[in-house]
């Protein structure tokens, strides 16, 4: 399967403990995204990467969040101190900026957070 | 500050007759709009886009409609089909940037068999 893959798809924690999601984008996929769902909302954009370097910052991504993307290929999206207010699907999406302008982003599957 | 709204949060329509899913957006810089389809446990999968320098997009049974002037797009199914239930979020992006997505809050599409 060559599509967008996150691990793990469930994580169950206790609040204050320390969380890391992967996400591995399509192969040729220089554009990678982080997006947060809660219930009965659509995806909210966090984070942004163009290769490994990570361009634009949500306001929602406190100081508590942080994401890498080293050598530009998969990503991590770390949370500190888990808050109960992060439960949440934490989505990882990529796309490729060969066309001009307008490109789909390819949606993994999630990381479905419950802070206990 | 929503700035792409769904206003119905569900839809039940009979199958083989035609969906019409809707969807308003505020910032009139977007210039990209997408529709998704979500099922449980599974992230959004594209479905259909347009550009805003057309006012329809056609792909088989899907077809998108943008109105700028009211900055309004809409997804019509026609035929409805039961494996088309699911929960479908609009999208809006900018042409520069990092083009992001701005979601609406979804909606659930019932197709009745």
């Amino acid at each position: 399967d060559t599509g967008v893959s996150q691990n793990p798809r469930h994580k169950i924690t206790k609040r204050g403990q320390n969380v890391t999601f992967r996400c591995d984008p399509i192969s040729e996929h220089n554009r990678l995204y982080w997006y947060r769902q809660t219930l009965g909302q659509g995806p909210e954009f966090l984070t942004y990467f163009q290769n490994e370097a990570q361009l634009e910052k949500s306001r929602l991504l406190s100081d508590r969040f942080s994401a890498e993307r080293p050598k530009g290929s998969f990503s991590t999206l770390e949370i500190q101190r888990t808050e109960q207010g992060d439960s949440a699907m934490y989505l990882c999406a990529s796309s490729l900026t060969s066309r001009p302008l307008y490109n789909e982003q390819f949606f993994g599957p999630g990381t479905r957070l419950t802070v206990l | 500050d929503q700035q792409v709204k769904q206003n119905s949060p569900s839809l039940s329509v009979q199958e083989g007759r035609i969906s019409i899913l809707n969807c308003d957006y505020t910032n009139s810089m977007f210039d990209y709009f997408l529709w998704y389809k979500k099922y449980p446990a599974e992230g959004p999968t594209f479905l259909i886009s347009i550009s805003s320098i057309k006012d329809k997009n056609e792909d088989g049974r899907f077809t998108v409609f943008l109105n700028k002037s009211a900055k309004h797009l809409s997804l019509h199914i026609v035929p409805s089909q039961p494996g088309d239930s699911a929960v479908y979020f609009c999208a809006a992006s900018g042409s520069s940037g990092t083009y992001k997505y701005i979601f609406g809050t979804g909606t659930r599409l019932k197709v009745l068999a």
